[in-house]
């Protein structure tokens, strides 16, 4: 399997831009989250769904800020308009959820740049 | 709510010294935790996991065994070596709050094995 696949692996835009983030999870997998890591706050959880719908956004930072995960193969993250203090690295991770722990499979990520 | 600690690196070891970082947890329930490394410039893979009180995880000569009298789960490794320098980050799922999907990550502690 080719693992989760995000892209693109570096952004860089200018404030007021949207910026949009693409995940392709494992196949077969039913969870999909996404992750913002800075170097002041590490790792936060944003959203993630279950079969396609959002189970918790209760870690979307605001407004600027959705997801969409149209199919169990492809979801967005979007930020519109973007500023500067966005810039950070965006994870995605995809797991089966079957287990009674849960093993979560991280995508390269994607580096943000906000000029 | 559910929290992680760990101590804040970044830890330098020469090759083939021993390791041990610190992890601490806070949760309602009986957690699963977690070890989860990232190397550089790649996305967070599953080091090793224990879902119980007393489970020791275990994979490529680390170790952490689950303390529930202590809420603790430290990692220790007799021998490092370079190719070890990763951020190590301790992470537990809660069923009583979240759920097993929901994971909290501690803040990360970088290692960096000098030859």
């Amino acid at each position: 399997d080719a693992g989760v696949i995000q892209s693109p692996r570096h952004e860089v835009t200018e404030m007021g831009q949207e910026v949009t983030l693409r995940c392709k999870p494992i196949s077969g997998h039913d969870y999909l989250f996404w992750y913002r890591q800075t170097m002041m706050r590490g790792l936060e959880l944003l959203i993630y769904f279950n079969n396609n719908v959002p189970i918790d956004d209760s870690g979307m930072p605001e407004d600027r800020f959705s997801a969409k995960m149209p199919n169990a193969s492809f979801s967005t993250l979007k930020i519109q308009p973007s500023e500067p203090r966005d810039s950070a690295v965006y994870f995605c991770a995809s797991s089966t959820g079957t287990d009674s722990y849960n093993e979560q499979f991280f995508g390269p990520g994607t580096r943000l740049t906000v000029l | 709510g559910n929290s992680v600690t760990q101590m804040e690196g970044p830890v330098t070891l020469s090759e083939e010294a021993f390791l041990t970082i610190n992890c601490t947890y806070t949760a309602t329930g009986y957690p699963s935790l977690f070890w989860y490394v990232q190397y550089p410039g790649e996305g967070l893979q599953l080091l090793l996991k224990a879902t119980k009180a007393d489970d020791k995880g275990s994979n490529k000569g680390f170790e952490a065994t689950y303390r529930k009298e202590t809420t603790s789960f430290h990692l220790e490794k007799g021998s490092v070596q370079v190719s070890d320098s990763a951020v190590y980050f301790c992470a537990l799922s809660d069923p009583y709050s979240g759920g097993y999907q929901k994971v909290t990550f501690g803040i990360g502690t970088k290692l960096q094995v000098i030859p």
